[in-house]
């Protein structure tokens, strides 16, 4: 069983809506990444987040972006009024100090 | 300054040979953790193995070995009896202690041969 799974594993969705990608640990973990890979580019870092608060994140990860653990379990990523250059896959990880595990990614085409 | 240099974007190995994948990196962390991932066609992100900056030795995992030289600052992936599947992106990551993210290199394609 995966450390981490992420929903959804596609999503489509009109420029300018919002959107909510989920990320459900399995067991416990201490910290919460979220990065981006744009389609045949690198591996870009967005947020951590520990002991449930953001403890990093990068230029990238602007007021269009949140995270939160609305139930000490599931981990999101919210994105609003998405723009056409979000298109990307999305990975969650979650680690302890010696282990990073991502989930599967979630591909988010903006139209 | 490039955290992770990873400076082969492609490589090709026969099938059952071994093959080097480099990684070299960068930081004045005395602190600090190398990973690598690989990720296959369908995109998932599959974590291989993890070295500390104070383990004596070697990293193992398998097929996997990390060839990890302090001094040079480089972590290199060795895949020994390559395997068709394989085939992948594979990316070297490095989290500093002091900080809270992973630096990820632009990853080296391999593609194994039959």
């Amino acid at each position: 069983e995966p450390e981490v799974t992420q929903t959804p594993s596609h999503q489509v969705t009109q420029m300018g809506q919002e959107v909510i990608l989920r990320c459900v640990p399995i067991s416990n973990h201490l910290y919460f990444y979220w990065y981006r890979q744009i389609l045949g580019q690198k591996v870009e870092f967005l947020v951590s987040f520990y002991n449930n608060e953001i403890s990093e994140k990068s230029e990238i990860f602007d007021d269009q972006f949140s995270v939160e653990r609305p139930d000490g379990s599931n981990f999101t990523l919210k994105i609003r009024s998405t723009k056409l250059e979000d298109s990307a896959m999305y990975f969650c990880a979650v680690g302890r100090n010696t282990e990073a595990f991502f989930g599967q990614g979630t591909r988010l085409t903006v139209v | 300054a490039q955290k992770i240099t990873q400076t082969q974007p492609g490589m090709f190995v026969q099938e059952k040979e071994a093959v080097t994948l480099d990684c070299t990196y960068d930081t004045s962390d005395p602190s600090y953790g190398l990973f690598w991932y690989k990720q296959p066609s369908s995109g998932e992100m599959i974590f291989l193995i993890y070295q500390g900056s104070y383990d004596q030795q070697n990293a193992t995992e398998g097929r996997y070995s990390l060839n990890f030289q302090k001094a040079r600052k480089s972590a290199n992936l060795v895949i020994s009896a390559s395997q068709l599947g394989d085939s992948a992106m594979y990316f070297c990551a490095m989290r500093e202690w002091s900080g809270n993210q992973f630096y990820f290199g632009t990853g080296t394609s391999l593609t194994v041969i039959p």
